[in-house]
């Protein structure tokens, strides 16, 4: 299958700093990338949608201020978390498509635990 | 109500087991239904996809949807114990858009 990364795997920072999550599409052109977040025992939520070139959609109750989502390329979207307080302590994690028709072509990145002391 | 029930579990069972998994679902509008495997700290990877209700069988995998109930199953037979991990439903009204996952169950399979 197609191959999706993303980094750091792991971050801890500071309340108050800004944190990037990088998420790559290593061997295929990733026409949309989703962003998700997990909290512990918890369901993966759709935080926003990016495609290429475009703004990001943010689904409701997602801060698109403090999630900002650049999408500048076909194989890279990078997720910002600015000013990350303890409550933005979650489980990121990125998918990416080259066809948003069909879910069998959407591939996950192996996640970003972010930890905000 | 959420969207998308699944038990979390945990769920343990001995190796050899048959497993069964299952969610329910409140959005009619849902045509495209998933089953992903999620290792600790890992992203999901897909096990089963299908869009229509019946079963389709893949392996030691057998995903089933009753869209008329509302309910979906994957079945693990054979199970062996790197079968352990947190499995996911998901669906969706529209291809890859708008995924709706379950919490996820956790499964041991037992040596």
């Amino acid at each position: 299958g197609a191959v999706v990364s993303q980094h750091p795997s792991r971050v801890i920072c500071k309340s108050g700093t800004s944190v990037k999550i990088e998420c790559r599409s290593l061997d295929f052109q990733a026409t949309t990338m989703f962003w998700y977040r997990q909290f512990p025992k918890q369901s993966l939520m759709l935080m926003a949608t990016s495609n290429e070139g475009s703004k990001a959609t943010y689904e409701q109750g997602v801060e698109k201020d403090k999630f900002l989502i650049n999408h500048a390329s076909l194989t890279l979207s990078t997720l910002t978390v600015t000013s990350a307080h303890p409550e933005d302590s979650s489980f990121y994690i990125c998918s990416a498509t080259i066809d948003s028709a069909t879910n069998e072509k959407l591939f996950f990145g192996s996640g970003t635990q972010l930890s905000v002391l | 109500q959420k969207e998308v029930e699944q038990d979390p579990g945990p769920l343990s069972v001995p190796e050899g087991a048959i497993v069964s998994l299952n969610c329910t679902y409140s959005n009619s509008a849902f045509q495209y239904f998933m089953w992903y495997r999620q290792y600790s700290r890992k992203g999901p990877e897909l096990l089963m996809y299908t869009y229509s209700s019946g079963n389709k069988e893949d392996g030691r995998f057998t995903a089933q949807v009753d869209k008329s109930s509302k309910y979906i199953s994957l079945f693990i037979r054979d199970s062996q114990p790197s079968d352990s991990a947190t499995y996911l439903c998901a669906m969706s009204a529209q291809g890859a858009q708008k995924l709706v996952f379950g919490q996820g169950t956790r499964l041991t399979i037992n040596p």
